[in-house]
C-alpha cells in the first residue's frame, strides 16, 4: 500500500512569510495528525483530526498556525506569518480509527529553514 | 502528565554487540507503548509495539518488554549491524482521551564495522 505522502520535502523561507504544507495519509486511514520535530528531540503534537474534525488541537500555536482537512483526507498546515523558532520538520501521520493501541504511519515529513 | 524519558544518546557501538536503549514512562492508566526508528531524512518507522503489560514487542531482531511494575520498555538486541544505525524514539499513547503519542527525545545510534 502506497504511504503517507508529504510535499514539498524542503521549503526556505524568510520569516513573517508564510508557507504550507500538504499531506495525504494511507487511504482509509481517519485519523490524521501534523507533528512539529525540533533538531534533536521528538516529534510533538500540533494536531489531530479524526475525519475532518478536530480531536486535539491542545499544542497548536493558533495565533500563526492553522490546519484544515476538508473532505476528511488530505490535509494542509499553514504558518503565517512565520518565526524563526519555527524551524523544524514538519511530520504527518496517520492512522486507522485512532485507537491507543493502533500505530501511526508517518511521512518523510517537510523540512522548514526560517532566515 | 504523560511523559517518555529516554537514554542519553548519541550510542556508538561495534558491530555484532549487544544492544540495549532505556526508556521508562509515566502515565495514567495503562498506556500502550512503542518504538519508533528515524533513518537519515525519512520520517519515522514503527519498529515494535506492546499495548498491555508483560507483553513482548519483537522486528528486525529487536526486542522490548512492557514492565508495568518498572514502568519500563527498554530496547535490545543481541547482535547490531552498521545498518541499524538510526535514532530511535521511545512514545507512548495514552488510554484514554484524544490518542496521541507521546514521545521520548530520540537515542542516536552509530554502529562501527
Amino acid at each position: 500500500e502506497a504511504g503517507v505522502a508529504q510535499s514539498p520535502r524542503y521549503k526556505i523561507i524568510e520569516k513573517r512569510q508564510s508557507v504550507a504544507f500538504w499531506c495525504n495519509p494511507i487511504s482509509g486511514h481517519a485519523t490524521l495528525y501534523w507533528y512539529q520535530q525540533i533538531l534533536g528531540q521528538g516529534p510533538k503534537l500540533l494536531i489531530q483530526f479524526q475525519n475532518n474534525g478536530v480531536v486535539d488541537d491542545s499544542q497548536l500555536p493558533k495565533d500563526r498556525f492553522s490546519a484544515e482537512r476538508l473532505k476528511g483526507v488530505d490535509s494542509t498546515l499553514k504558518i503565517q506569518p512565520a518565526k524563526l523558532e519555527d524551524s523544524a520538520v514538519y511530520l504527518c501521520a496517520s492512522s486507522f480509527s485512532g485507537a491507543s493501541n493502533q500505530p501511526q504511519h508517518f511521512g518523510d515529513g517537510t523540512r522548514l529553514s526560517i532566515l | 502528565g504523560n511523559s517518555v524519558t529516554q537514554m542519553e544518546g548519541p550510542v556508538t557501538l561495534s558491530e555484532e554487540a549487544f544492544l540495549t536503549i532505556n526508556c521508562t514512562y509515566t502515565a495514567t492508566g495503562y498506556p500502550s507503548l512503542f518504538w519508533y526508528v528515524q533513518y537519515p531524512g525519512e520520517g519515522l518507522q514503527l519498529l515494535l509495539k506492546a499495548t498491555k503489560a508483560d507483553d513482548k514487542g519483537s522486528n528486525k531482531g529487536f526486542e522490548a518488554t512492557y514492565r508495568k511494575e518498572t514502568t519500563s520498555f527498554h530496547l535490545e538486541k543481541g547482535s547490531v549491524q552498521v545498518s541499524d544505525s538510526a535514532v530511535y524514539f521511545c512514545a507512548l499513547s495514552a488510554v484514554q482521551g484524544a490518542q496521541k503519542l507521546v514521545f521520548g527525545q530520540g537515542t542516536r545510534l552509530t554502529i562501527n564495522p
